[in-house]
């Protein structure tokens, strides 16, 4: 079956860096996206990986492993903004996204 | 970044009404639109895919005699909730898939929060 992983929620300290991992298994791939979702809102679009490596864009940065099956979503100066459900969601052989169920982001002062 | 408009954003509605949510992409063609539905603190559950000019296709548990979609136009898609009740209370979002992005990266509309009394 397809399934995506990630930890259901983390805490993490204004100012400092947290990396958010997700893993996943699909029927063929795609890509990996990630989306943030604050409370009460849509999700928006974050990033897109689908070849390895490390893709940077300001203050976030998208990490890939097709071989391992894995990504992470690197924040760093956590503002207290960024706290929010970061989605995980892999586009498998059909097109299609698959769903993690997110994890949600405490920032503290 | 491409943008995805939704309408309403919030409506309240009596019991055994039906509801009409609007979902446009803006600044893009949109063949293939996404509905969506997620209840509070719960990961978003897709209950269809709207194709333009053909019928949606519908995840498994999804009555599509009650969700009934509508998709005629590359910029358009509807979902009216027929017959409306409490339980069917929720967050229902729409997502567009942009072609001119790599393969295709799905723009979220704000959202219709819908509570049925």
């Amino acid at each position: 079956g397809q399934n995506i992983d990630q930890p259901t929620e983390m805490t993490a300290t204004e100012g400092a860096i947290v990396q958010i991992n997700c893993t996943y298994q699909t029927s063929g791939f795609n890509g990996l996206f990630w989306y943030q979702q604050h409370a009460g809102e849509a999700p928006t679009f974050l990033s897109y990986n689908v070849l390895d490596g490390l893709e940077e864009k300001g203050r976030f940065s998208s990490f890939l492993s097709r071989s391992k099956g894995y990504s992470y979503l690197l924040l760093k100066e956590l503002q207290m903004k960024d706290s929010a459900s970061y989605l995980c969601a892999a586009l498998d052989s059909n097109y299609q996204l698959i769903w993690g169920a997110g994890t949600k982001l405490i920032i503290k002062p | 970044g491409a943008v995805v408009s939704q309408h309403p954003s919030r409506v309240i509605c009596k019991s055994g009404t039906s509801v009409k949510i609007e979902c446009r992409s803006l600044d893009f063609q949109a063949t293939t639109m996404f509905w969506y539905r997620q209840f509070p603190k719960q990961s978003l559950m897709l209950m269809a895919t709207s194709n333009e000019g053909s019928k949606a296709t519908y995840e498994q548990g999804v009555e599509k005699d009650k969700f009934l979609i509508n998709h005629a136009s590359l910029t358009l898609s509807t979902l009216t909730v027929t017959s409306a009740h409490p339980e069917d209370s929720s967050f229902y979002i729409c997502s567009a898939r942009d072609l001119g992005t790599s393969y295709g990266t799905q723009y979220f509309g704000p959202g219709t929060r819908l509570l049925v009394l």
